[in-house]
């Protein structure tokens, strides 16, 4: 069985800090997990995933998450926020296989605040 | 980039009225699509795991008969909602995966927003 949790259903944070968005993960498998953004009436847009390479995955628009297997743990981070990173974002696992399905988090709103 | 299509992004119709919702994938072929419902402010609901030359595979309490999904060909699904009633109100995703890469991300299209008089 996957599943994900994100901690914090809302994360307000000012222009220019620092952006911390919680996941944790369970799977009885050895995960893929991704990042999704999704902004107002639109679908999701990939930002970064891990699939068992390199732990410390870089995403576009500056964001990176790193895998800790000790801490079933992929928070997504960026150093510095920017007033469009203001969205929801969506944490999810998956297996392996082309067929496997995406089990997703709650999502985070997350709101810039100028 | 891989790109998800899916058609039409917004309908407005009355109640009764079927509605058919097309998925398609652009660049790359797709043996599975998935199709989420979308609460306000919620996360995905996955409905079902569309299967291309055979049958759809429904999530638990997703009625088959009202939500038809059909997986002609390896770059189209579609989802029929049938005798629409408001509370079948919602925003609808389909995703589709590559089906020669299995460590890639599925990819979304830009969902489609249903709005049931």
């Amino acid at each position: 069985a996957q599943s994900v949790t994100q901690l914090g259903s809302h994360v307000s944070v000012s222009e220019g800090a620092l952006v911390l968005l919680r996941c944790n993960y369970s799977s009885s498998v050895p995960p893929y997990l991704f990042w999704y953004v999704q902004y107002p009436n639109q679908g999701l847009q990939l930002l970064l995933k891990y699939t068992s390479a390199a732990t410390l995955v870089k995403g576009i628009n500056g964001f990176e998450a790193e895998f800790k297997k000790s801490e079933t743990s992929f928070h997504l981070t960026k150093p510095s926020a920017h007033m469009s990173d203001a969205a929801e974002y969506f944490c999810a696992v998956s297996g392996s296989g082309t067929g496997n399905q995406f089990y997703f988090g709650t999502g985070t709103s997350l709101t810039v605040i100028p | 980039g891989a790109v998800v299509s899916q058609h039409p992004s917004r309908v407005i119709c009355k109640s009764g009225t079927s509605v058919k919702i097309e998925c398609r994938s652009l660049d790359f072929q797709a043996t599975t699509m998935f199709w989420y419902r979308q609460f306000p402010k919620k996360s995905l609901m996955l409905m079902a795991t569309s299967n291309e030359g055979s049958k759809a595979t429904y999530e638990q309490g997703v009625e088959k008969d009202k939500f038809l999904i059909n997986h002609a060909s390896l770059t189209l699904s579609t989802l029929t909602v049938t005798s629409a009633h408001p509370e079948d109100s919602s925003f609808y995703i389909c995703s589709a995966r590559d089906r020669l890469q299995g460590n890639q991300p599925q990819h979304f299209g830009d969902g489609t927003r249903l709005s049931i008089l």
